[in-house]
Formats: structure tokens, sequence, C-alpha cells
């Protein structure tokens, strides 16, 4: 079964003070890590895809890396604006199995002015 | 182009009424699929559908039911709804291997 987790649950930051979410992942065969973000009472919007461990993509301020374990996403230099919350998720070769994504709780990300 | 839209955004059920959530999408694309969202559970998927005329159980299918009649079509049924099934539902389409696209979201409140 796959599985995934993202900490911390929430972060607080002051505008410009960088920092990284993190993404753990169990999976039977890594197919994506997908991460996507959710500002509230809206459906979550499509960042990044990830294949590969070593593999990173940058948009703006927002960088995501891989391992064979675990994701970052670094936000460099945040502003109010990249408030929202940071979803994780992974599709595996779980044969058989939803075919679908797993997603993570969740980071809640606050960027204060 | 609309990309993914769904009917209702909003919804109250007495308990023990049905309903029909619609999903379309405009894209062409092959999968679709259901999740609800609660707090402190994250996104789990209901049921799924991998092209026109199929369907699949997800992680938590029990209390619903879906049909893909039409491949840009995807509903999800609730044939007796319960206060459990109070929940923020989100559909999603996918071409093979690629990212997923979601909706503006249902939220449903089963009273």
């Amino acid at each position: 079964e796959d599985q995934v987790t993202q900490s911390p649950e929430a972060l607080r930051l002051q505008e410009g003070e960088s920092s990284s979410l993190n993404c753990s992942y169990t999976v039977s065969g890594l197919r994506g890590l997908f991460w996507y973000r959710q500002d509230p009472g809206k459906g979550p919007e499509f960042l990044f895809t990830l294949y590969s461990a070593g593999e990173e993509k940058e948009k703006e301020r927002l960088k995501a890396t891989l391992t064979k374990k675990e994701s970052f996403l670094h936000i460099t230099a945040p502003k109010p604006e990249d408030s929202a919350t940071y979803l994780c998720a992974v599709q595996g070769y779980s044969g058989g199995g939803a075919d679908g994504l797993t997603f993570g709780k969740g980071t809640h990300l606050i960027i204060q002015p | 182009n609309a990309g993914v839209t769904q009917t209702p955004k909003f919804r109250v059920l007495k308990t023990g009424q049905s309903m029909t959530l619609l999903c379309a999408q405009d894209m062409n694309h092959e999968y679709m699929y259901w999740y609800r969202q609660d707090p402190g559970m994250g996104l789990r998927l209901i049921h799924y559908s991998v092209g026109e005329g199929t369907t699949a159980k997800g992680e938590v299918p029990d209390g619903y039911n879906v049909s893909r009649l039409k491949k840009q079509n995807f509903l999800l049924g609730l044939e007796s709804a319960a206060p459990s099934q109070t929940s923020v539902y989100f559909c999603a389409s996918r071409p093979s291997r690629k990212e997923a696209f979601f909706g503006q979201g249902t939220r449903l409140t089963v009273v």
C-alpha cells in the first residue's frame, strides 16, 4: 500500500524567510511524485511532477527535489501570496490497485508580511 | 477551455436522500477520479475510471456508486445519504501517466 507523510503539518514564515516542506513516501515502484497547491475553497492546482531520484523542477520561488524516499518543496524568499496548503501525492506500480494518486495530508503554509 | 467542471458546488441533503454529482471534462482525458477531502484525512479516492464504460473501486467506495457512460462525464451517486458522507468532493481527470487536473469541488452536507 502506497503511503505519503508530509511535514510539518503547518508552517508560519515571515515574508522573505526561505524554508522547505517535506514529503516522505513508500511505494511499490514510483511512477511519479506530484506537488499540488490548494487555496481555501478551491481544488488542488498542479505544480510539479518528478519521476526519478535526483530530478529537480523549478517554478518562480518554488523548487521541488526528489530522492528515493522523500521529496522536498523549497520555497525561496516567499511572499504572502504563497500562503496555501501544499499537497504531495504519489503514483506507484500498485498493480490492480487504484491507479490513482495517494495523497499526503498536506502542509498548511502561512507567509506573514 | 473549462477543464474539469463539477456540479453542483454546494448541496445540503437530509439523511436517506439520494443525489448525483456530475463531473465533466473537456480535455479528452481517459482517466477520471472521485475523491473526498475531510479535515485531517487528506484526499481519499472513492472510485475511478480508466475509460468510457469502465469503473473501479478506490480506497473508500462504500455508500457510493459511479458511472462513466460518456468519456467526458463521470457521475458519483449517493443512494441513501448518511451524515458520514458530509465532505468536500473533488473530481479529477488526467491523461495516462500525467498529472491530474481537479475541479473546484462540491461541498456536501448531510443533516
